[in-house]
Formats: C-alpha cells, structure tokens, sequence
C-alpha cells in the first residue's frame, strides 16, 4: 500500500523566513496531494492542495510543488509570521481506491519573533 | 459549507465499556466517510473506510470487532470502541468525501479525545 514519508519532523525559522517541509510517496498511483496545518487538540485544516496534472499551485504566502517523475511533493511558506507555528501534514490519496488519505509524520514548525 | 461535526468531543470512561462516537456530515451527503486515531505528538493513522450500506473496510492490524463502525445514512457515521483498554485512548477524528465532488478533499470532524481509566 502507499507509503508517505515527511521531512523534517521539526523546524524552527526566523519569523520573515521561508520554511520547506518534503514529502515522498511510493505509490505511482497516488493522484491527489493535501497539506493540512493542525493545532494542538484541533482539526487538521487544509491549507493548500495539488492534483498530480498540476505541478505547482501557489496560494499567497504558500506554494506547493509536485514532481510525480520522482514521487515527491513539497510544501513551501514565505514570510513565515509566528502564527504559522503548527504541526503540518502531508498526504497522499488514489482516487480509484476511495480516497484514502494517507498521511506522512508530521513537521512541527516553529517560527521564532 | 462542508461541515462534519463529531460527538461527544471528549469522553471518559471506565476499561471494559464500550464508547459510541458519532460522525455527520451537516450539509452534504457522505457515501463515503473516514475514520482515524491520533496518538500524542503522533500522524494520523487511518483506520477505517466507512461506506453507507455495506462492511467497512479496515486497514491491516485494525481490529474490526473491537472497532465497530456503522454508516447507516448518507450523513452519519459511527464507531464504537469496544470493551475499551486504557491503551484506546486517543484522539479520534472522522472525516467525509462530499458525494458530489469529483476531487478527493475530505472535511474532518472537530475530533473525540478518549480517555480510558
């Protein structure tokens, strides 16, 4: 079945700076690609996604980028503010498989004023 | 648009009861819904595909008769947590496809915090 693997499991940046947390899938099949921001005891909230025709999409501060040749997906945030400090998620779904999120381990990002 | 909501939000409870969560979509129909467990500082792991009208399907190592999950309607679904063991305790989270949408984005519930004495 499909593998997520996510990378850093911890982050820490200077407010201002950008932060780029990576993922990898290992199932050629997997076609749809959430970024989910959680805070502690909350849900997860989506914050941007990408289908696999699609190489990159941007949504203000935050950018995701798809490389399906090499099974990675990254998420990018610029001007990082201490808000942005949360845990966050990436996935991987097959659409033909019921949409089954599958999720990587998580980054605990710390934006330091 | 697109809310789930989850109850009871957070319950205790005494090892050996059973605890019902529920899951419903409030404003669109859900064939499909999703159910899945999160350990402090901890991913979440799915563990079950809820669909309406039929078995759910669980991932490997999930333990379908202590884990049992009905989706009678096209809005709700719900698991219960059998005979439950302190080791059960965790933060549950349910989440739903809309019917309609012909992407995979899935809308999740606020969570269940369990907590077994």
């Amino acid at each position: 079945g499909e593998n997520v693997e996510q990378h850093p499991s911890t982050l820490s940046v200077q407010e201002g700076d950008s932060a780029v947390i990576k993922c990898t899938y290992s199932d050629s099949a997997s076609n749809y690609f959430p970024w989910y921001k959680q805070e502690l005891g909350k849900r997860p909230q989506l914050i941007i996604d990408i289908r696999s025709n699609v190489g990159e999409k941007k949504d203000q501060r935050i950018a995701v980028t798809l490389n399906k040749t090499a099974k990675h997906f990254s998420l990018h945030i610029t001007e990082t503010q201490p808000e942005d400090s949360a845990v966050y998620f990436c996935a991987a779904s097959i659409s033909n498989q019921g949409g089954k999120l599958i999720f990587g381990q998580g980054t605990e990002l710390s934006v330091k004023p | 648009g697109a809310v789930v909501s989850q109850h009871p939000s957070r319950v205790i409870c005494k090892s050996g009861t059973s605890v019902k969560i529920e899951c419903r979509s409030l404003d669109f129909q859900a064939t499909t819904m999703f159910w899945y467990r999160q350990f402090p500082k901890q991913s979440l792991m799915l563990m079950a595909t809820s669909n309406e009208g039929s078995k759910a399907t669980y991932e490997q190592g999930v333990e379908k008769d202590k884990f049992l999950i009905n989706h009678a309607s096209l809005t709700l679904s719900t698991l219960t947590v059998t005979s439950a063991h302190p080791e059960d305790s965790s933060f549950y989270i349910c989440s739903a496809r809309e019917d309609r949408a012909d992407y995979n984005e899935q809308f999740f519930g606020p969570g269940t915090r369990l907590t077994v004495l």
